[in-house]
């Protein structure tokens, strides 16, 4: 059984520009949360999608915005990079279960330049 | 706005000391996570914890949930190399829809 699959590994950019990470849920997940964790502190939420759409969101700009397709596989587009978006991104799945546990993934380094 | 906070921030303790982390939070919840994370990783859980009283543990591990305290607390047991890590607290506000983190707790154990 497969876990929480994410991709790339690492990825760097240049200011201004856009990025797009994937993440792919855990086997039989349906709800796909984002994180943010900048160095050192703890992951901050982005924003959690299920079927297909943007059911909460955290404390974070217009640039962050994301897709969930039929699949429950999920995209984290940022647009206009900044420096401060450098950060291990992490992907959480989890499914109807009574304890709501969310499952991390390995995470996207991406560092912007 | 929920707030979470752990401490200590770092704690550095020999092997076979037993040792506390704690974690406050701000706003009534009654689901808190526990989870490490190793360098450069991700997030592993360790525990969930339900409901108000509740206590769970896992080899050197004890983590329970006051929830009326607004505290849970990690207990370590005769602590051992292995268990050097980051320790991070989670509450959840809203059934699985929101996780908010403490700042971590970076444990070292020396031998």
């Amino acid at each position: 059984d497969a876990g929480v699959t994410q991709s790339p590994t690492h990825l760097i950019k240049t200011r201004g520009q856009q990025v797009t990470l994937r993440c792919s849920p855990k086997s039989g997940h349906d709800t796909v949360s984002w994180y943010q964790q900048a160095l050192g502190q703890g992951p901050q939420f982005i924003f959690q999608y299920y079927e297909e759409e943007e059911r909460q969101r955290g404390n974070f700009p217009d640039r962050f915005s994301g897709h969930q397709f039929p699949n429950y596989s999920s995209e984290l587009n940022v647009n206009a990079l900044l420096l401060g978006d450098s950060a291990l991104y992490l992907c959480a799945s989890r499914g109807p279960t009574k304890n709501y546990e969310q499952y991390f993934g390995p995470g996207t380094r991406l560092t912007v330049t | 706005e929920l707030k979470v906070e752990q401490n200590p921030l770092f704690l550095s303790m020999q092997e076979g000391k037993n040792y506390t982390i704690y974690c406050n939070y701000s706003t009534t919840s009654d689901r808190l996570y526990w989870y490490r994370q190793d360098p450069g990783k991700s997030l592993e859980s360790l525990f969930v914890l339900l409901s108000n009283g509740a206590v769970k543990q896992e080899g050197r591990l004890m983590a329970s949930l006051d929830t009326k305290a607004r505290l849970s607390t990690l207990h370590i047991t005769a602590a051992v190399h292995d268990l050097s890590a980051t320790y991070f607290c989670a509450v959840d506000m809203r059934a699985g829809n929101m996780l908010t983190f403490g700042g971590g707790t970076r444990l070292m154990v020396k031998p």
